[in-house]
Formats: C-alpha cells, sequence, structure tokens
C-alpha cells in the first residue's frame, strides 16, 4: 500500500506560469514532509519542507501548502522556469529524524519556454 | 554544501558476478546512510538502513544475503549486489544523514546486468 502518493505522473506547464504538484498521504503519523527535485541520473535533491506544525512554507519561488485534515500537501513554482524541468519527489517521515522516509511515485514537469 | 558521493556511477556486469558500489560523505561524518533502488517511473524505494559499525537493517523482501551492506566507517558505506542478475539492473542510491538530521543524496549508480 503506498503511503505518499503523487497521482500526476507528468504535467506540462508554460514558462513563467504556476507550476502545482500535488502529493496525498494515508498515514497520520507523518508531521514532515519534504519536496525533493531529482534529474535523470542524478541524485535527488533536497527542494523545501514542511513540519506539521505548519501550513504553508515559503523559499523563493517554492511554496509548499500542507492540509493536513485532508492528508495533502502541494508544492508550487511560480514562476515556472525551463530549469525546473525535472522530476519532483514528495516524501514524508515521523519525525524530523529522517529515519524510514517515504517517496512518492514523482511527478515529472516539463516548463516549455 | 554536504556532498555525497557515489562510486561507480554506472556499472555493466555479466550475469552471476558480484558488484560492489560506494557511497562516501565527502564533508561530514554520517552514522547512518540509507540505501534505495529506483525502478522505471517508480519512487525511490528503501532497500535498507545502513548503520556505522553495525549491521544494517534490511526492508522487508529485501534480500540480505543477496545485496549485503557493509558501512565500515562514518564515511563510507558498500552495497555489494552478489551473483547478479538481469532482474537486478536498476539504479541504486544511497544518502547520508548528517548530524542535524539532513539527508544527503549521491549521485547514484546505475547497474546493468547482461
Amino acid at each position: 500500500d503506498q503511503q505518499v502518493k503523487q497521482n500526476s505522473p507528468s504535467l506540462s506547464v508554460q514558462e513563467g506560469r504556476i507550476s502545482i504538484l500535488n502529493c496525498d498521504y494515508t498515514n497520520s503519523m507523518f508531521d514532515y514532509f519534504l519536496w525533493y527535485k531529482k534529474y535523470p541520473a542524478e541524485g535527488p535533491t533536497f527542494l523545501i519542507s514542511i513540519s506539521s506544525i505548519k501550513d504553508k512554507n515559503e523559499d523563493g519561488r517554492f511554496t509548499v501548502f500542507l492540509n493536513k485534515s485532508a492528508k495533502h500537501l502541494s508544492l508550487h513554482i511560480v514562476p515556472s522556469q525551463p530549469g525546473d524541468s525535472a522530476v519532483y519527489f514528495c516524501a514524508a517521515s515521523v519525525g524530523t529524524s529522517y529515519d524510514k522516509v517515504i517517496f512518492g511515485p514523482g511527478t515529472s514537469l516539463s516548463v516549455i519556454p | 554544501g554536504a556532498v555525497v558521493s557515489q562510486h561507480p556511477s554506472r556499472v555493466i556486469c555479466k550475469s552471476g558476478t558480484s558488484v560492489k558500489i560506494e557511497c562516501r560523505s565527502l564533508d561530514f561524518q554520517a552514522t547512518t546512510m540509507f540505501w534505495y533502488r529506483q525502478f522505471p517511473k517508480k519512487s525511490l524505494m528503501l532497500m535498507a538502513t545502513s548503520n556505522e559499525g553495525s549491521k544494517a537493517t534490511y526492508e522487508q523482501g529485501v534480500e540480505k544475503d543477496k545485496f549485503l551492506i557493509n558501512h565500515a566507517s562514518l564515511t563510507l558505506s558498500t552495497l555489494t549486489v552478489t551473483s547478479a542478475h538481469p532482474e537486478d539492473s536498476s539504479f541504486y542510491i544511497c544518502s547520508a544523514r548528517r548530524n542535524t538530521g539532513e539527508l544527503f543524496f549521491g549521485e547514484g549508480s546505475r547497474l546493468t546486468v547482461l
């Protein structure tokens, strides 16, 4: 059973517009959520995180929103740039010790110039 | 920033041989490292947790005799795929946990078993 779900395997967005990547989770014990970005043949790199005590965290063009009651989080990228084209993994853990971070299947984002 | 390096980045081997992949944390000591496997169009699946100086903890369904993990020092963990078969072909990624709790990932290793 997949504990972290990303139901859109791919997303295409025009440069300059907003990209919204969605993630749902089933385990109510998760209280720390992360987004990673991955280019082909490279390891994931950390993008942004949010603790369950918050509902929003912003870092430059990237904002993550958390709706605990719906067990849903989303990553907003605005404005989207061609260099943002990558696979984005949503991940979740219990606590910030990063033990057994569970990854979603990823969403491949293409930003069209 | 912290860097985690994996070697080799690509390896091709014959069926039945063993392959060793190294994961090194270059600028911090990592008591805990993690090994993942990524299937095409699938998520990163945690295979095992590698603890320095002790036995690795394997996830359910991962054969410990097939995927040998050794974490002999605070900066090095190795994954050895023993008696490799074509179905072991995959992208293997490691991560190292810094004492602040952050995870840093290696570049990944593409294994192709002929």
